[in-house]
């Protein structure tokens, strides 16, 4: 079930480096999410988008950063600025309404 | 505050045992209300919402707006029902259009 990918699968992260998280949909969705996951504390939404070229900082936006230049890719940069990225990240879309969200397959992001 | 409690982190119960996942809530306005489930080496997916009023693989949940609480049950729990389940009240439009997640409850299903 294509809908949304994500990549990479896995990621590692060097100290004071920058990576960026891919997401992408063919579901024709507005709406796109950025969740954080991690183990005992369920998931957090980091950014979201509701439409092209606009986004919206979640509860734990700090040390990210996204873009929304196209309507179907909302890709995640984690900064060396986030000092505990080692998690697991989701990313999810919706058309809108009272309509769910659909999601990836995630991103796990380690540090070497 | 928004906010959902699932207060059990684990719940183990044998096959065939009947199971209830709790989800308290607190929300302004007239959420929708849903539970996703996430099994092992799988995405995150929608399991029920509260408007379909359906059963699915023998699930249900009611919704008590007097006790704001949605339980997830089932009467006859089965191995491959073993999963981190999740409730989430949704509202309607711009950023209340966000899910609220709550922490999970681990279901175990023991044969």
């Amino acid at each position: 079930d294509g809908g949304i990918t994500q990549s990479p699968k896995y990621l590692f992260r060097k100290e004071g480096q920058n990576v960026t998280l891919s997401c992408e949909q063919n579901l024709n969705h507005d709406a796109m999410y950025w969740y954080r996951q991690d183990p005992g504390q369920g998931l957090r939404l980091i950014y979201y988008s509701q439409i092209v070229n606009d986004f919206q900082k979640g509860d734990i936006a700090e040390g990210y950063s996204v873009s929304r230049e196209k309507k179907e890719s909302f890709p995640l940069t984690v900064t060396s600025a986030q000092k505990n990225p080692t998690a697991f990240y989701l990313c999810a879309s919706r058309s809108g309404g009272h309509q769910p969200q659909h999601f990836g397959d995630g991103t796990r992001l380690s540090i070497l | 505050a928004q906010r959902v409690t699932q207060p059990e982190k684990l719940l183990s119960v044998f096959k065939g045992a009947p199971v209830e996942l709790k989800c308290n809530y607190s929300y302004s306005g007239s959420p929708e209300l849903f539970w996703y489930v996430q099994y092992s080496r799988q995405r995150l997916q929608l399991l029920l919402r509260h408007i379909s009023r359906e059963s699915i693989k023998g699930f249900t949940a009611d919704l008590n707006k007097g006790e704001t609480s949605f339980h997830l049950k089932k009467p006859f729990a089965q191995e491959e029902d073993s999963a981190m389940y999740y409730c989430a009240p949704q509202g309607y439009g711009g950023s209340q259009g966000n899910l609220i997640f709550g922490k999970g409850t681990k279901l175990s299903v023991k044969p």
